[in-house]
């Protein structure tokens, strides 16, 4: 069963306290994506990857950090510097450099709340 | 800076009527266009896409028109049915920029009974 999966699908964060959000994937994609949506804001990139060990800043990074130790994962810590964290935050994967590479599928989405 | 705007917000069509969703985007070197269709709890998903070398392109009930001078493009559902209600996203990239989508705000749609 092959595709992008994204956990826990709910997370409580507590005041100061850094949460990780986890993004696995199966489709030997080369380029990773996270974003955030809020109502009425549709999706914004915060951190994106083309290659394992090396990631760069999308439009929204203060108060996140991500890693790319494997292909087929890109954890995103919300770290207690970003103080209006509340919201569902997206995983999407695509191709990279190989035919249809703009394409992006995406995963189920984790809801992160405040406490 | 937004640089993919949509509209409307929201729409309520009849079944079987026509929903029309408006994008228009700023930056000229864009030249992939897709939509996505999201539902209540779920990530999006690919709908269709077209790139500026056609100015229409149709999958089943779903067309996108594309307008290169007025730097325009939608998205038609013919014959809308309840399980087209959704949230509808249209995005755009750029070749070259790692396929980062700039996405639109979102609109709405309820097709009603």
């Amino acid at each position: 069963d092959g595709g992008i999966t994204q956990s826990p699908k709910y997370l409580f964060r507590k005041e100061g306290q850094n949460v990780t959000l986890s993004c696995e994937q199966n489709l030997n994609h080369d380029a990773m994506y996270w974003y955030r949506q809020d109502p009425g804001q549709g999706l914004r990139l915060i951190y994106y990857s083309q290659i394992v060990n090396d990631f760069q800043k999308g439009d929204i990074a203060e108060g996140y950090s991500v890693s790319r130790e494997k292909k087929e994962s890109f954890p995103l810590t919300v770290t207690s510097a970003q103080k209006n964290p509340t919201a569902f935050y997206l995983c999407a994967s695509s191709p990279g450099r190989r035919l249809a590479k703009n394409i992006q599928y995406f995963g189920a989405g984790t809801r992160l709340s405040v406490l | 800076q937004q640089q993919v705007k949509q509209s409307p917000q929201s729409l309520i069509v009849q079944k079987g009527g026509i929903s029309i969703i408006n994008c228009a985007y700023e930056n000229t070197a864009f030249d992939y266009f897709p939509w996505y269709q999201q539902f209540p709890g779920k990530g999006p998903a690919l709908l269709i896409a077209i790139r500026p070398d056609v100015s229409e392109k149709k999958e089943g009930r779903f067309t996108i028109s594309f307008n290169k001078s007025a730097k325009q493009f939608s998205l038609h559902i013919m014959d809308s049915q309840p399980g087209d209600s959704a949230t509808y996203f249209c995005a755009a990239s750029e070749t070259g920029t790692a396929s980062k989508l700039t996405f639109g705000t979102g609109t709405r749609l309820q097709v009603t009974l």
